[in-house]
């Protein structure tokens, strides 16, 4: 099987502009989530999805919001972009909703906004 | 909440040498636990996992690691350091109701020749 794949795979905005990034889940997956990692916050996490459901939700800022297509397909969006916004955003997809289940990443979108 | 501390950000290992990366967790219930490897440029591997079955989980490229209860602790060994163990490591946690993962600092990992 494919590998969950995310584009694109660096992208450089400039503050207030918005950036779309995109995730294709391991097929047969139905849980779709995304963390954003920095330097000085590490991993965090941002949103789960799960049959076109937001299932949970990080601490972040309204800006960031997300939604999940029929095919589990899922994007991210951040609005009006912020310096600190530049990270490596990371997705990982699972079969369900279980939490032993294990989440398989894709190789992430480097966003650098300047 | 949970939370994961890894200590020692940056760790030096020789080859041929013990790899011991050290991983304690606060949860109010059991929780399940996860080792995760990242090389440069590239997204998280699954190296292992905890999930209430055997405390002492084999993983990919032989490492290990053990789960103790009474210490809150998940420590990640490998026998023989190899040069392609060179990495950052992240011990991450999640439990029941709670569908996030969440990580550690993180360890970086260099083996020296």
């Amino acid at each position: 099987k494919a590998g969950v794949t995310q584009t694109p795979r660096y992208l450089i905005k400039t503050r207030g502009q918005q950036v779309t990034l995109s995730c294709s889940p391991i097929s047969g997956h139905r849980s779709v989530s995304w963390y954003q990692q920095t330097p000085g916050q590490g991993l965090q996490f941002l949103f789960e999805y799960f049959s076109e459901t937001q299932r949970n939700k990080g601490n972040f800022p309204g800006r960031f919001s997300g939604r999940q297509f029929s095919n589990s397909r899922s994007e991210m969006n951040v609005s009006t972009l912020e310096l600190g916004d530049s990270a490596l955003y990371l997705c990982a997809s699972r079969p369900g909703s279980g939490n032993q289940e294990t989440q398989y990443f894709g190789p992430g979108t480097r966003l650098l906004v300047l | 909440a949970q939370s994961v501390t890894q200590l020692g950000s940056h760790v030096s290992v020789s080859e041929g040498a013990l790899v011991l990366l050290r991983c304690n967790y606060s949860s109010s219930v059991p929780p399940y636990l996860f080792w995760y490897v990242q090389y440069p440029n590239q997204g998280l591997q699954l190296l292992l996992k905890y999930t209430s079955a055997a405390t002492l989980v084999k993983g990919i490229n032989g490492f290990e690691a053990e789960f103790k209860k009474s210490e809150t602790s998940f420590h990640l060994t490998k026998p023989s350091a190899h040069m392609s163990d060179a990495a950052e490591y992240f011990c991450a946690v999640s439990r029941y109701g709670n569908n996030r993962l969440a990580f550690g600092k993180g360890n970086q990992v260099v083996v020296i020749p």
